[in-house]
């Protein structure tokens, strides 16, 4: 367990539909981040926080996509009108504020859409 | 051609056997990071490196960084280091987000 909590641990929705997963970070960590990953493939960077401040978004976060962290503690990531291609691993991470600080990774939720 | 390559893509070994498995990028980077991924998602950090060759018990990691290359070692492989190993790199222009290979399938057979 690497302190980094992620739920729910697998999601399964219909095409259309919308779906929110949360991750609970390490509590003294400042930054925390969202990654994708698909079957044989590495991560993908999607997003990352400052406390509750959003500093980064990939190209790969379309409209559809929306992550918060409103407090600066736990963080959602919203997928609305699910489609077929979002079917991946979504990974949650978060580390101290220094740039080359350890990440800690969620266990991941894992979606797949119908 | 991405900016980070992992080689060999697969690697199964006998248990016992001396592993090494490669990692090149072609980015200016301020850390690059090893981790492990097993069955189900998780992953873990296993090393974070900006220069030299760092040590936890039988794995080693060393980084070249005017060749742009990073080794990372197992000693003594045992079937419990089977797993997907990842090598990930910050980038000096993107701030703290990784940018990471597509990994390396260790089987260790007993």
């Amino acid at each position: 367990d690497t302190g980094v909590s992620q739920d729910p641990r697998h999601k399964i929705t219909k095409r259309g539909q919308n779906v929110t997963f949360r991750c609970d970070p390490i509590s003294e960590h400042n930054r925390l981040y969202w990654y994708r990953q698909t079957l044989g493939q590495g991560p993908e960077f999607l997003t990352y926080f400052q406390n509750e401040a959003q500093l980064e978004k990939s190209r790969l976060l379309s409209d559809r996509f929306s992550a918060e962290r409103p407090k600066g503690s736990f963080s959602t990531l919203e997928i609305q009108r699910t489609e077929q291609g979002d079917s991946a691993m979504y990974l949650c991470a978060s580390s101290l504020p220094a740039s080359n600080e350890k990440l800690f990774f969620g266990s991941g939720t894992q979606l797949s859409v119908l | 051609k991405n900016e980070v390559e992992q080689s060999p893509q697969n690697l199964t070994a006998q248990e016992g056997e001396f592993i090494t498995i490669n990692c090149s990028y072609s980015v200016g980077i301020s850390a690059l990071h090893w981790l492990q991924q097993h069955p189900g998602g998780g992953i873990v950090s296993l090393f974070m490196l900006s220069s030299g060759k760092k040590k936890h018990g039988r794995l080693i990691a060393t980084i070249n960084i005017q060749e742009k290359h990073s080794s990372l070692h197992i000693t003594a492989s045992h079937p419990r280091d089977s797993a997907v190993y990842i090598c990930a790199v910050g980038r000096e222009t993107s701030g703290s987000r990784l940018t990471f290979g597509e990994g390396t399938q260790l089987t260790v057979n007993p």
